[in-house]
């Protein structure tokens, strides 16, 4: 099916762990972002890719790294995780004039 | 300053009930508007865009550009309509194509 794919979908990292999550999109979306879902604050924004081979820095990027690898494929980073990085990640595409796409999410715990 | 306002973070209705979903923007521009829902531990989904003016699952949201609001309703709510529900805009700022998101409201309908 079409659609947005997300690896992995749960994840525990003990604190100073480095991990990457995996994000993909069939749809020949141009822009792809990731968000962090907290209870309570909605949807923020970590960073996102308008195009292939650029990014952008979003609402809360401190932490966090991402590649644009090429039009599919956008990934995020965690160099050290922090216990304030447990959250739920989105990852979510769109092309302009369009809704955006989301992945399933990935729920990470940092301990 | 661009911003998506949901002033509840939750309503209650009582099933059979009318549900209006407020949402308010600030954006100088002609932005598009969307409402998505997310089911319990699932995905974000496309529920509406303003500019296809269709009805998703019996609800309707009519762009006011004049009261600049973007409220989402339906006449009778059903017990399978409690979600999270998420307003949101996109435009161009800067010559960037930028995606704002509000920070969601509650649904929840009781038998």
């Amino acid at each position: 099916n079409a659609g947005v794919t997300q690896t992995p979908k749960f994840q525990v990292l003990k604190t100073g762990q480095s991990m990457t999550l995996q994000c993909a999109q069939d749809m020949n979306h141009n822009s792809m972002y990731w968000y962090r879902q907290d209870p309570g604050m909605g949807l923020r924004l970590i960073y996102y890719s308008a195009s292939e081979g650029t990014t952008d820095k979003g609402e809360v990027p401190n932490g966090y790294n991402v590649s644009r690898l090429n039009k599919r494929e956008f990934s995020l980073r965690l160099e050290s995780a922090a216990p304030s990085q447990t959250s739920v990640y989105f990852c979510a595409s769109t092309s302009r004039g369009y809704g955006y796409t989301f992945g399933s999410g990935t729920r990470l715990t940092v301990v | 300053a661009q911003r998506v306002t949901q002033p509840e973070k939750l309503l209650s209705v009582f099933k059979g009930a009318p549900v209006e979903l407020k949402c308010n923007y600030s954006y100088s521009g002609s932005p598009e508007l969307f409402w998505y829902v997310q089911y319990s531990r699932q995905r974000l989904q496309l529920l509406l865009r303003h500019i296809s003016r269709e009805s998703i699952k019996g609800f309707t949201a009519d762009l006011n550009k004049g009261e600049t609001s973007f409220h989402l309703k339906k006449p009778f709510a059903q017990e399978e309509d409690s979600a999270m529900y998420y307003c949101a805009l996109s435009g161009i700022t800067s010559g960037t194509y930028k995606y704002i998101f509000g920070t969601g409201t509650r649904l929840k309908v009781l038998a």
